[in-house]
């Protein structure tokens, strides 16, 4: 069964450090979603990607983070300066539309700053 | 600003038990996610809905979009749907989440 597949499952960086989580999600789809769930919260939105653009983004998808899919089938979140307040688990997701499709998730990335 | 409740947060059963978990929200949606995540933190997705009711194996889900609300059922529970069970709902190019649903059960 395809599924989305998240690289590293776990990092620890320093605070101030440039980070860059990876994705691939499933071959055929064609939206990206970057979400995000800190330690006992819920699981937030950060970014849609479709047609190699941001269509969407939240508040918290300050001028320190960028999308990028570089090379038509890794799908990949950098934060620029890490905060501490980064520390959290990130989720890539993909879908084949917008409207209703299911979207697959990747297992997460915890992101531990330090 | 668009919410998504449920409720209850937390639920213990027995095995063998009927479980319900209930959501609403706020404001119109075009659809509307079940999900699972287990401790490990992987989110897995179980129904999407529109209208009407789905069911897969023991669970069920239904939803009314006039009354803003769906629920998700399980029947004859058992210890492995320990977990918890979100509902999000999408809404523009996003899925907005619940804070989650707790669930164990007990052998």
């Amino acid at each position: 069964e395809p599924e989305v597949t998240q690289t590293p499952s776990h990092q620890v960086t320093q605070m101030g450090q440039e980070v860059i989580l990876r994705c691939v999600p499933i071959s055929n789809h064609l939206y990206f979603y970057w979400y995000r769930q800190i330690l006992g919260q819920k699981v937030e939105f950060l970014v849609s990607f479709y047609n190699n653009e941001i269509s969407e983004k939240s508040e918290i998808f300050d001028d320190q983070f960028s999308v990028e899919r570089p090379d038509g089938s890794n799908f990949t979140l950098k934060i620029r300066s890490t905060k501490l307040e980064d520390s959290a688990m990130y989720f890539c997701a993909s879908s084949v539309s917008v409207a209703n499709t299911e979207a697959f998730f990747g297992q997460g990335t915890r992101l531990t700053v330090v | 600003k668009n919410e998504v409740e449920q409720s209850p947060q937390n639920l213990t059963a027995q095995e063998g038990e009927f479980i319900t978990i209930n959501c609403s929200y706020s404001v119109g949606i075009s659809a509307l996610h079940w999900l699972q995540q287990h401790p490990g933190g992987g989110i897995v997705s179980l129904f999407m809905l529109s209208s009407g009711k789905k069911k897969h194996g023991r669970l069920i889900a239904t939803i009314n979009i006039q009354e803003k609300h769906s629920s998700l059922h399980i029947t004859a529970s058992h210890p492995r749907d320990s977990a918890v069970y979100i509902c999000a709902v999408r809404f523009t190019d996003k899925l907005i989440f619940g804070t989650g649903t707790r669930l164990q059960v007990f052998p």
